[in-house]
């Protein structure tokens, strides 16, 4: 079956601590992205990649970093210089055609203690 | 820049029909799309327009009015299942093309 797989759905981590977010997809897209969600919030994109070994930044890129060094993964790291980092986080990924259907993976819960 | 606006709350009974209005600011307009979160889980897309007019896929319709800057996602025969929120999100033809802009969402509730 193909689709998004994100790992771990739940995540604790101290403050101050650097975090790395999984993702991985079968479905040969070639951009992916990252977003944060907040309760009570839309989806605000963090980066995102068009092509392998390239990224650009979203809205909300400040103490976030990803690489791409593969099509099938986009990893997210919450670096110790987010001031907020306790979020949903979701990943997706696109053919980009007319209406860039985005396909969500199943979300990381991070909770920053 | 792009801004969306849409209900925070819509409530309805079983059965009902509903709307959820979508309104956008945005530089340059390419598509209007709609996605549906359950609690905790990942949206999942339900329909886009770039032309005006109705959209219909099964019990859901989309509509866009692009002189109106307006959208709306219309519910029918509503059931229990239905209760998530719903995201509008453009494309925006001045951004990168791929790119998604969010609305805050429209939390659905489904009453028996």
């Amino acid at each position: 079956d193909g689709g998004i797989t994100q790992s771990p759905k739940y995540l604790f981590r101290k403050e101050g601590q650097n975090v790395t977010l999984s993702c991985e997809q079968n479905l040969n897209h070639d951009a992916m992205y990252w977003y944060r969600q907040d309760p009570g919030q839309g989806l605000r994109l963090i980066y995102y990649s068009q092509i392998v070994n390239d990224f650009q930044k979203g809205d909300i890129a400040e103490g976030y970093s990803v690489s791409r060094e593969k099509k099938e993964s986009f990893p997210l790291t919450v670096t110790s210089a987010q001031k907020n980092p306790t979020a949903f986080y979701l990943c997706a990924s696109s053919i980009q055609g007319e209406n860039n259907e985005q396909f969500f993976g199943p979300g990381t819960r991070l909770t920053v203690l | 820049g792009q801004s969306l606006e849409q209900p925070s709350e819509v409530t309805a009974v079983e059965g009902a029909i509903v709307q959820i209005n979508c309104t956008y600011q945005t530089s340059g307009f390419y598509g209007l799309s709609w996605y549906q979160q359950h609690d905790g889980g990942a949206p999942t897309f339900l329909s886009y327009n770039a032309l005006d007019g109705l959209e219909e896929t099964g019990r859901f319709s989309s509509f866009l009015s692009r002189s109106d800057s307006y959208g709306y996602l219309l519910l029918q025969e509503l059931q229990m299942k239905d209760s998530a929120s719903y995201f509008c999100a453009v494309i925006d033809r001045g951004s990168t093309l791929g790119r998604l802009y969010f609305g805050r969402g429209t939390q659905l509730t489904v009453w028996p």
